[in-house]
């Protein structure tokens, strides 16, 4: 079974400076996705970004951006210039690609940040 | 706003009880996802419906239920309610076309009493 771990359950961070968040998967399957999933307060899952493991170039959106390590199955989220809004759960994530249409997705038990003005 | 809609927002109830939770999926989407979170267990994969088909289940009682409408949404049954089954339960859908990105709805709190 696929398992997902997050070895950080909380970190924090000053305003406009960067924190890098942790994940670390296991799996025998070769062709999958992972993701950062983030949770404000206000508890909706939203997806940060994604990273296909066939594409060796990692994912980049806005001032988010990963660390994909395949080999050492390691995927760490940095999330440069923090502002006040990036406070939340932060949920790494795992699933699995193909022909199938079965994509569930196998969670981390999360990371909270808090980001300090 | 992700285009998922649940209902309701909140739900209380007492033990034993029966409960069904609402999902409506992204227009076009065909695949519907059940998740619990609770503070102990996280956030768990229960049941994935596809075009109507139950294609995969997780860690999903025999209590609990679904099924996927012709007009794509879900309902999830929860039934003989125990105070463990208080959680937050999301819904989330996808479409093939675009690979796995998964759209989460605001989810449903239940609160068993």
């Amino acid at each position: 079974a696929q398992t997902v771990t997050q070895s950080q359950p909380e970190m924090s961070v000053q305003e406009a400076e960067t924190v890098t968040l942790s994940c670390t998967y296991d799996t025998s399957e070769s062709d999958y996705y992972l993701f950062w999933y983030k949770q404000p307060p206000s508890r909706q899952m939203i997806l940060v970004i994604r990273q296909e493991a066939y594409k060796q170039q990692n994912a980049t959106e806005n001032r988010f951006s990963v660390n994909f390590q395949k080999a050492a199955k390691s995927f760490s989220l940095k999330i440069s210039d923090s502002q006040l809004g990036d406070a939340a759960m932060y949920f790494c994530a795992w699933s699995l690609t193909g022909g199938g249409s079965n994509y569930k997705l196998t969670f981390g038990k999360g990371t909270l940040l808090t980001v300090n003005p | 706003d992700s285009g998922v809609t649940q209902t309701p927002k909140h739900l209380i109830t007492a033990t034993g009880q029966r409960v069904t939770l609402r999902c409506s999926p992204r227009s076009g989407d065909l695949s519907v996802y059940w998740y619990q979170q609770s503070l102990d267990q996280g956030l768990q994969f229960l049941i994935q419906y596809y075009n109507g088909e139950e294609r995969a289940k997780g860690n999903i009682l025999e209590r609990f239920s679904a099924q996927q409408f012709p007009d794509l949404h879900s309902e999830l049954n929860l039934s003989s309610l125990e105070l463990g089954d208080s959680a937050l339960y999301f819904c989330a859908s996808s479409t093939k076309v675009r690979g796995n990105e998964q759209f989460f709805g605001p989810g449903t709190r239940l609160t068993v009493l």
